[in-house]
């Protein structure tokens, strides 16, 4: 089936110590996203691409980058996590920015 | 409204009860509303998308209207089984802001048999 998948799932980093949350997609969508869920808070988009544009939304810290190598895979790189960073990190693909965005299962970040 | 808001936080139904939520959303400029189900460990998984004032879409016992003038759209479950357990989330897209999805909360909602 076609599908978003990330890795890892649960992901444990240590503070101040880069960490790099994967997503690849079987889909060959266009746009790929990356969203912030904190507990208890809705998702946050942090950051979308339009294959190879980049559009960071204007709150999210530079601490966090991203890299799309090719269609199907993208990136998040967190260069030096904080206690703050603690989240549900999910990785969403859509043909067109105003369609139907499929979603990943997510990687719960745990930061020490 | 600037934000979206769902209500209620969490619910608690018996097994074969119907239940309903609602998802409050900025109308201006409004493009379209989404229904998402989020199972625990598993991924948010689309329910429907509406972009017309008074559409209303089922799927099997689960049914979504959408009023963009007033901006509001309710969820119902007719029915309410166990596997029905989730959480539910709403996001609305504008043509302000390059149609990003912007979500609420989420409902929480158990079924206990």
């Amino acid at each position: 089936d076609a599908m978003v998948i990330q890795n890892p799932r649960y992901q444990v980093t240590q503070f101040g110590k880069p960490v790099t949350l994967s997503c690849s997609q079987t889909l060959n969508h266009n746009v790929m996203y990356w969203y912030q869920q904190k507990s208890s808070q809705a998702p946050k988009l942090l950051f979308h691409y339009y294959d190879k544009d980049f559009n960071n939304e204007a709150d999210t810290p530079d601490n966090f980058q991203s890299r799309r190598p090719n269609t199907s895979f993208c990136f998040l790189d967190i260069r030096s996590p904080g206690l703050g960073d603690a989240a549900m990190y999910l990785c969403a693909t859509s043909a067109r920015p105003r369609d139907t965005q499929y979603f990943g299962p997510g990687t719960r970040l745990t930061v020490l | 409204i600037l934000n979206v808001e769902q209500s209620p936080q969490s619910l608690h139904v018996q097994e074969g009860d119907s239940t309903n939520f609602t998802c409050s959303f900025p109308s201006s400029n409004f493009y379209a509303l989404h229904w998402y189900r989020w199972e625990t460990a598993k991924s948010p998984e689309a329910l429907f998308v509406m972009t017309l004032n008074g559409d209303e879409k089922k799927k099997g016992r689960i049914s979504a209207t959408l009023n963009t003038k007033e901006g509001y759209s309710y969820l119902y479950i007719k029915g309410s089984q166990p596997e029905d357990s989730a959480t539910y989330l709403c996001a609305s897209s504008n043509s302000n802001s390059g149609y990003a999805l912007n979500f609420g909360k989420g409902t929480s909602l158990l079924v206990t048999p």
